[in-house]
C-alpha cells in the first residue's frame, strides 16, 4: 500500500524557472514530511523538511509547502538550476521515525 | 562522505546464492533502516533496527533477514537469490532527529 504518491515521475523545466514538484499522501498519522535529493550511483540526500503544524518552510531557492487538509505538499525549486537534476524523493513520517517514501520524480533542468 | 558506509558496493552473483550486505552507520546514530530500490520504483522500506533490536518491518521476503551488531553495524542477508532480486539496496541511519542520512547504496545483480 503506497501511503506517499508523486504521481510525476518526470519534469523538465528550463533553466531559470519555477519547478513544482508533488506529493500526496494519504495516512493522516503523518506529521513530519521531508524531500530527498538523489544523483545517478549516489545515496538520496536530504533537501528540506515540513513538520505538520507548519503549512510553509522556505531554504534559499527551495520552499516546501504543505496542505494537511488536502494531504498534499509541494516542493517549489526557484530558480532551477542545472545541478538541480537529479531524483526527488518525498518522504513522510508519524512519531516512530520510519519514513515512508514515494516513487520519485526526475527532473530535468535545460539550459 | 554522508558517514554511512556500504559494502560492497556492486554485487553480481548467480540465482539461488546467498549475499550479504554490510552497514556502517553515522557516529552515534542508533538507527539503522534499509530500502531496497528497483528500477523505475521508490524505496521500499524493508526493516529497522534500533540500537540491536528490531524496530520495524516492512515488505521484506521472508529469503531476506536482518540484524544490528553491538559495534552498531548491520547486516543485510539475501538468500535464494532471484532474479527480481536485482537492485540497488539502501542503508540509512538516524539519530534521535527525523530524517535520514543515507549510504551510496549496494548495487545487487542477480544473473
Amino acid at each position: 500500500d503506497q501511503q506517499v504518491k508523486q504521481n510525476s515521475p518526470s519534469l523538465s523545466v528550463q533553466e531559470g524557472r519555477i519547478s513544482i514538484l508533488n506529493c500526496d499522501y494519504t495516512n493522516s498519522m503523518f506529521d513530519y514530511f521531508l524531500w530527498y535529493k538523489k544523483y545517478p550511483a549516489e545515496g538520496p540526500t536530504f533537501l528540506i523538511s515540513i513538520s505538520s503544524i507548519k503549512d510553509k518552510n522556505e531554504d534559499g531557492r527551495f520552499t516546501v509547502f504543505l496542505n494537511k487538509s488536502a494531504k498534499h505538499l509541494s516542493l517549489h525549486i526557484v530558480p532551477s538550476q542545472p545541478g538541480d537534476s537529479a531524483v526527488y524523493f518525498c518522504a513522510a513520517s508519524s512519531n516512530d521515525y520510519k519514513l515512508s517514501f514515494g516513487a520519485g520524480t526526475t527532473v530535468t533542468v535545460r539550459a | 562522505d554522508s558517514g554511512v558506509t556500504q559494502t560492497p558496493k556492486h554485487l553480481i552473483t548467480a540465482t539461488g546464492q546467498r549475499v550479504t550486505l554490510r552497514c556502517s552507520p553515522r557516529s552515534g546514530d542508533l538507527s539503522v533502516y534499509w530500502y531496497q530500490q528497483s528500477l523505475d520504483q521508490g524505496l521500499q522500506f524493508l526493516i529497522q533496527y534500533y540500537n540491536g533490536e528490531e524496530r520495524a518491518k516492512g515488505n521484506i521476503l521472508e529469503r531476506f533477514s536482518a540484524q544490528q551488531f553491538p559495534d552498531l553495524h548491520s547486516e543485510l542477508n539475501l538468500s535464494s537469490l532471484e532474479l527480481g532480486d536485482s537492485a540497488l539496496y539502501f542503508c540509512a541511519s538516524s539519530g534521535t532527529t527525523f530524517g535520514y542520512t543515507f549510504g551510496s547504496g549496494t548495487r545487487l545483480t542477480v544473473v
